[in-house]
């Protein structure tokens, strides 16, 4: 059955501090992973990694992709009130069918 | 960012009567638009993969007949459930990709569908 699971559910932090969340997934016919930011509106699209190895980065927002051991993690530094959101794993598989994580309820306390 | 619209958010109909969603990229030009549904503890499952002018491709098991897609332009796709059932109760969701080679998909909010 192919999942995608994120860890941890929910995460409390307080401004300025560093945090890591992790997916990890087991999906056929892999296609790329993507990060997204729920907060009100749609899922914000952050990242997409489809190599091994290569991060992306945006801003204090930084992502990696282990294909060999099936996960991604999603780094933010010097974080801020407003990085408070749910954010979404997602692996896309070939044929354009998504399987997204439970996503992680990040709260940053000021 | 890419911005896609899903309209309405919410809506409750009677059995038997017809629900159209739509969806419109605000921001960029969306030749391909897809809708997808989700079912109970799983991820969203394509139903139609809809192209600016021409006709909606459906997935295998998903009744065209019923729920009818509308790509009338670069911006606006609509997903219409004709005939309602209880059964169609549901979360629809949209997405739009930049271009067709470009993997990064863009998601509407989502329609929560109740029929009753």
């Amino acid at each position: 059955e192919d999942k995608v699971v994120q860890s941890p559910l929910s995460l409390v932090v307080h401004e300025g501090d560093t945090v890591t969340l992790n997916c990890s997934y087991e999906v056929t016919n892999f296609r790329s992973l993507l990060w997204y930011k729920q907060e009100k509106k749609a899922p914000t699209f952050l990242f997409m990694l489809t190599s091994s190895g290569i991060e992306k980065k945006s801003g204090r927002l930084s992502s990696i992709l282990d294909k060999k051991e099936l996960f991604s993690i999603l780094n933010i530094t010097a974080t801020q009130t407003g990085d408070s959101a749910v954010y979404l794993c997602a692996v896309e598989a070939y044929g354009n069918q998504f399987y997204f994580g439970t996503g992680t309820s990040l709260t940053v306390i000021p | 960012g890419a911005v896609v619209s899903q309209h309405p958010s919410r809506v409750i109909c009677k059995s038997g009567t017809s629900v159209k969603i739509e969806c419109r990229s605000l921001d960029f030009q969306a030749t391909t638009m897809f809708w997808y549904r989700q079912f109970p503890k799983q991820s969203l499952m394509l139903m139609a993969t809809s192209n600016e002018g021409s006709k909606a491709t459906y997935e295998q098991g998903v009744e065209k007949d019923k729920f009818l897609i509308n790509h009338a332009s670069l911006t606006l796709s609509t997903l219409t459930v004709t005939s309602a059932h209880p059964e169609d109760s549901s979360f629809y969701i949209c997405s739009a990709r930049l271009g067709q080679a470009d993997a990064k998909a863009f998601f509407g909010q989502g329609t929560r569908l109740t029929v009753v």
